[in-house]
């Protein structure tokens, strides 16, 4: 059974241009996290969907963030115009359920580079 | 809010030897979930281990075993008989439970080092 799906793995990007990270959750899950890690630091929330459904964004940034789950494919986080700041890891998480028994298994991450 | 501490940026130990990371939590919740992630250098994150709050046992994986201490929102990670390959950053992790508090929040990481 394949794990959590990330890719790219790196990406770069100059200021001003968009990003766009893609998660496979594992065969089964259909809830999906995203976290951000900024250097240094532990993860950070961002956002939780279901297919279709955006369930939690309560820690996403409001502006040129945003993250989607169709019915078909991966779940997309995109980031338009890229800033120095949105230099990180963002790592993709997902569980079976939303049960809280259930346990979050992430992917290998994506390090976004802005130049 | 929760809140997540770690209080030891870096620890260290001799293969072989055994070492305790330390957590702390901040909850006004009685049920909840604790994790232990390990992140090595190829950045992935890896469960460790977990514990349910209600469980008065402290949950145990092969090397690794946890003392939480309820009362006193405490919830180190022991690792025993260290290994080159656990030398990693390590996070604690804490989850509420039920309802729709399912984000996880973690703390800043512990670095292990594990000398040969």
């Amino acid at each position: 059974n394949a794990g959590v799906m990330q890719n790219p793995r790196h990406l770069v990007r100059r200021r001003g241009q968009e990003a766009r990270l893609r998660c496979s959750p594992m065969k089964g899950h259909s809830h999906v996290y995203w976290y951000r890690q900024l250097p240094e630091e532990g993860l950070k929330f961002m956002v939780y969907l279901q297919k279709e459904n955006i369930i939690d964004e309560s820690g996403m940034p409001k502006e040129r963030f945003s993250a989607e789950f169709p019915k078909e494919g991966p779940s997309i986080l995109r980031i338009q115009q890229v800033v120095r700041g949105d230099s990180a890891a963002y790592f993709c998480a997902s569980s079976p359920s939303w049960g809280g028994a259930d346990t979050q298994y992430f992917g290998p991450g994506t390090r976004l580079t802005v130049l | 809010a929760q809140t997540v501490t770690q209080s030891q940026p870096e620890m260290s130990v001799q293969e072989a030897e055994t070492v305790t990371l330390s957590c702390t939590y901040d909850t006004s919740e009685s049920d909840y979930y604790l994790f232990w992630y390990k992140q090595p250098p190829s950045r992935q994150m890896i469960l460790v281990i977990r514990q349910e709050a209600y469980k008065q046992q402290n949950a145990t994986e092969n090397r690794f075993s946890v003392n939480f201490q309820k009362a006193a929102k405490s919830f180190s990670l022991k690792i025993s008989d260290s290994q080159l390959g656990d030398a990693a950053m390590y996070f604690c992790a804490y989850r509420n439970s039920g309802g729709s508090n399912y984000k996880l929040t973690f703390g800043k990481g512990t670095l292990l080092t594990v000398n040969p």
